[in-house]
Parts: C-alpha cells; sequence; structure tokens
C-alpha cells in the first residue's frame, strides 16, 4: 500500500533560518505529492504540489521537488517568518489506485522563533 | 473565492448518541472526501464520492454513513458514538479533471463525552 514518512517534530527555527522538512514515500504507482499547512485551529491548505518527477512545487517561499530516485519530496524555505508556524503535512494521492484519496504522513509541527 | 464549508464547527455529544456532519463543497466541485483526525495525528481518509455515488471507502466504522446529495453536499452520519470517535472531521472537495487537488473546508470538531 502507499505511505508516507515525514520528518517528525516539533521543529523549533529562529526567524530568517532555513528550513528542511523531509517527506518520503512508498507507492505502488506514480503519485502526485502534496505539502499541506495547518494553521492553530484551522483545516488543511494546500501549500504546494507535484505531479511527475522532477516537477518543482512552490508557492508563498516554499519550494519542493518531485524525486523520483530517492522517493523524497522534501520541503525547504530558504529564510522562515513567525508567520509559518504550523503543522506540515506532506501527503500523496495514487491515481493507479482509482481514486484521489489523500495518504498523509504524521504532520511536522514548526514554530519560528523572532 | 468559495469555500468548502462545514456545519457545525463544533459539536459535543454523549456516548451512544447520533451526530451528522455537513459539507457544502466549493460551487462546481463534483467529489467530496472526508477524513477524520484524531488529536496529534494525521488526517484519516473515511469516504468519498463522486457524482453522488460512493467512489472510495477507507477506514470508516460501519456505525458511520455518508451520502451525497443532487445538490453535491454531503452529510455524514454517525450512530452509536464512543469517546474515540472525538476528532476533527474534514470535508474536502475537488473536480473531475482534477481531482487530485482536494479543498479542504475548516473541519468540525466533534467532543463525545
Amino acid at each position: 500500500g502507499n505511505s508516507v514518512t515525514q520528518m517528525e517534530g516539533p521543529v523549533t527555527l529562529s526567524e530568517e533560518a532555513f528550513l528542511t522538512i523531509n517527506c518520503t514515500y512508498t507507492a505502488t504507482g506514480y503519485p502526485s505529492l502534496f505539502w499541506y499547512v495547518q494553521y492553530p485551529g484551522e483545516g488543511l491548505q494546500l501549500l504546494l504540489k507535484a505531479t511527475k518527477a522532477d516537477d518543482k512545487g512552490s508557492n508563498k517561499g516554499f519550494e519542493a521537488t518531485y524525486r523520483k530516485e530517492t522517493t523524497s519530496f522534501h520541503l525547504e524555505k530558504g529564510s522562515v517568518q513567525v508567520s509559518d508556524s504550523a503543522v506540515y503535512f506532506c501527503a500523496l494521492s495514487d491515481p493507479q489506485e482509482g481514486n484521489e484519496k489523500l495518504t498523509f504522513g504524521t504532520g511536522t509541527r514548526l514554530t519560528i522563533i523572532p | 473565492a468559495a469555500g468548502v464549508i462545514q456545519s457545525p464547527r463544533h459539536l459535543i455529544k454523549e456516548k451512544r448518541e447520533t451526530a451528522t456532519l455537513k459539507c457544502y463543497p466549493i460551487p462546481r466541485h463534483d467529489t467530496v472526501y472526508w477524513y477524520q483526525q484524531g488529536p496529534g495525528q494525521d488526517p484519516q481518509f473515511l469516504i468519498s464520492f463522486y457524482e453522488k455515488m460512493q467512489s472510495d471507502k477507507g477506514s470508516i466504522p460501519d456505525r458511520f454513513s455518508a451520502q451525497q446529495f443532487s445538490d453535491y453536499h454531503s452529510e455524514l452520519n454517525m450512530s452509536s458514538l464512543e469517546l474515540g470517535d472525538s476528532a476533527l472531521y474534514f470535508c474536502a472537495s475537488g473536480m473531475s479533471g482534477s481531482r487530485w487537488e482536494q479543498y479542504f473546508g475548516p473541519g468540525t470538531r466533534l467532543t463525545v463525552t
């Protein structure tokens, strides 16, 4: 079956630090990959996506590249802000399974200190 | 832009009671997904509907049922509630042709006492 393994948190960084949150996946087909962000008390927001190998998703200064050879989709940001504090979920959907349900990683709680 | 609407936002029920959660997808979206997120957990897929038909089923207990109506809104019915059902329930909607992109609602927080 499909699975997503995500860097465990919590992660605490100072403002303007470089961020990497690791994500690797296992899938039977060629999945689409996503990063979702969940701010306190809110729902999940799609942060970025990539649907095929070597695609780079980017949004709000965050980037992640779909690496088929290493089955990875690591999230990066060059300079984090206090407002980036949230829980980040890596997820995949596998069209070869005939549906688009999302399989999530366990989430990484990120706290940015001023 | 219109977003996914879920109601109620908060719900408190006692054990063995029933609960109904509602989801109104983004206009023109034809697919609805339900997820359950326990405290400190990742969201787990429950069930999905496409064009009012069940399209996939995940780890949904037999005590739960769901349907999608002609106006595409969906309801999740939960009976014989247990303490372990306390969680955040998310609905997400998507559009055929771009079904891999799911837009989530704010969630319904269900507390079973």
